[in-house]
């Protein structure tokens, strides 16, 4: 089956620093997603991805849709304290309908 | 405009008991989905509504099930539960089932523990 394998799974941010993250996969999408997940809360969606190397930003967000299909990017730029969370990528293909696989997510922490 | 809500937040039951969780989409939406979080398989696709239809559905055994309301509200139910059914469930509207600018909104989800 189709799997998405996110890296890292997870990292230690400060304060102003720019991170990055991605997803590979073995099988072509068509829709690339990005979700935050705080704890106790559901995913909230960041960027949706549409197009074949389409860059879409959100503020200091910023993500690619890989020209292959094959892998997305989210890079968070000048990181805030509530940057804090649990980043995960999520694919569609059309003829999954509304099914969304998901990355195995990334967890960003606060370096002490 | 209010945000999916899923009812109730928590719940706890025995194995062998049957549990239901009910999901309102967002106004509007007619497409709902489940999904399964768990710290070990992450987040899994269970299925997908869309019309009082199932459009889509995920590996998971019979014990599993769902349905959908004319108002599209959507109700999961899951029977004889296992301890390893322990989880946040997570429902998910859309607008619709197309691929392009249908972006998938999820709610707060529902933690089941199962004892």
């Amino acid at each position: 089956g189709q799997q998405l394998n996110q890296s890292p799974q997870s990292m230690f941010i400060q304060e102003g620093e720019d991170v990055s993250m991605n997803c590979t996969s073995s099988s072509i999408f068509n829709t690339w997603l990005w979700y935050k997940q705080d704890p106790g809360e559901g995913p909230v969606l960041l960027i949706a991805l549409y197009k074949a190397g389409e860059l879409t930003s959100n503020g200091r967000l910023t993500a690619q849709f890989g020209i292959t299909r094959k892998d997305s990017f989210l890079n968070i730029s000048a990181s805030i304290p509530s940057d804090v969370g649990i980043y995960f990528c999520a694919g569609r293909i059309k003829a999954a309908g509304n099914k969304l696989t998901f990355g195995g997510g990334t967890r960003v922490l606060v370096k002490p | 405009k209010a945000g999916v809500t899923q009812t109730p937040r928590y719940l706890i039951k025995t194995r062998g008991q049957q549990v239901t969780l009910s999901c309102s989409p967002i106004s509007g939406h007619r497409s709902v989905s489940w999904y399964q979080q768990t710290p070990g398989q992450g987040l899994q696709f269970l299925f997908e509504y869309f019309s009082e239809t199932q459009r889509n559905k995920g590996n998971f055994p019979g014990r599993f099930s769902g349905r959908q309301f004319s108002n599209s509200r959507s109700e999961m139910n899951v029977s004889t539960l296992e301890l390893g059914d322990s989880a946040l469930y997570l429902c998910a509207s859309s607008l619709a089932r197309t691929s392009e600018n249908n972006e998938q909104f999820f709610g707060p989800g529902t933690r089941l523990t199962v004892l």
